[in-house]
């Protein structure tokens, strides 16, 4: 099974700040990894795919890179909509699909 | 509007039985692979189980495998997760979620959940 590790835990950052997301994988996913937000009681949203390739209605703040083992989702110019939980998921090797323990992005 | 609504969670004492269901509409069911996650409170996000779209492939989680069945009804356009012999550890917020055509294992969108607790 891979294990995904993400960091910080937490990140505090300002409004208008870029917010700056590590995850890593314990083998490579080649690019087969995904970004979701989760705001405090909803479900989560499918914000990235493919490691970089936005999904549909997701802002242009929002990216992706990365591809093997370490990959990052950046957040430019955060908006208040923005503070959130974070997961990033692999799917190269599946099942089991693997999800990271999540960044919480907060306000500083 | 693509739409994906669970029911079924509930109270259920160790060793208890629930069937959680999930109503999908706006999109073709019958098309489309399947998932179950779950999210123990506080906790983060644990895939459970998947179903292809003829439910010739079934998979599991190891956590789940032998007591969880996924199943569904592309008639009806349901999904469904059999929990059987559940344990305090099940307790969680399940969420359905769609796998997009062509995709491989990423889901969107994701149901609202239903929250199952697991308690004497």
């Amino acid at each position: 099974e891979i294990v995904m590790t993400q960091s910080p835990a937490t990140l505090s950052v300002s409004p208008g700040e870029r917010a700056t997301l590590s995850c890593r994988a314990s083998q490579s996913v080649n690019s087969n990894l995904a970004w979701y937000q989760q705001k405090p009681g909803q479900s989560p949203r499918l914000l990235i795919y493919g490691a970089s390739t936005r999904a549909t209605g997701i802002p242009a703040r929002f990216s992706g890179s990365g591809s093997g083992t370490e990959f990052t989702l950046t957040i430019s110019g955060l908006q208040s909509e923005d503070f959130a939980v974070y997961y990033c998921q692999q799917y190269n090797h599946w099942p089991p699909c693997t999800f990271g323990p999540g960044t919480k992005v907060d306000i500083k | 509007e693509v739409q994906l609504v669970e029911s079924g969670g509930g109270l259920v004492k160790p060793g208890g039985s629930l069937r959680l269901s999930c109503a999908a509409s706006g999109f073709t069911f019958s098309s489309y692979t399947m998932n179950w996650i779950r999210q123990a409170p506080g906790k983060g996000l644990e895939w459970v189980s998947s179903i292809s779209s003829s439910s010739s492939y079934l998979y599991y989680a190891d956590s789940v495998k032998g007591r969880f069945t996924i199943s569904r009804d592309n008639a009806k356009k349901s999904l469904y997760l059999q929990m059987n012999s559940l344990r305090v550890e099940d307790t969680a917020v399940y969420y359905c979620a769609r796998v997009p055509l062509g995709a491989s294992n990423w889901f969107d969108p994701w149901g609202q959940g239903t929250l199952v607790t697991v308690s004497s």
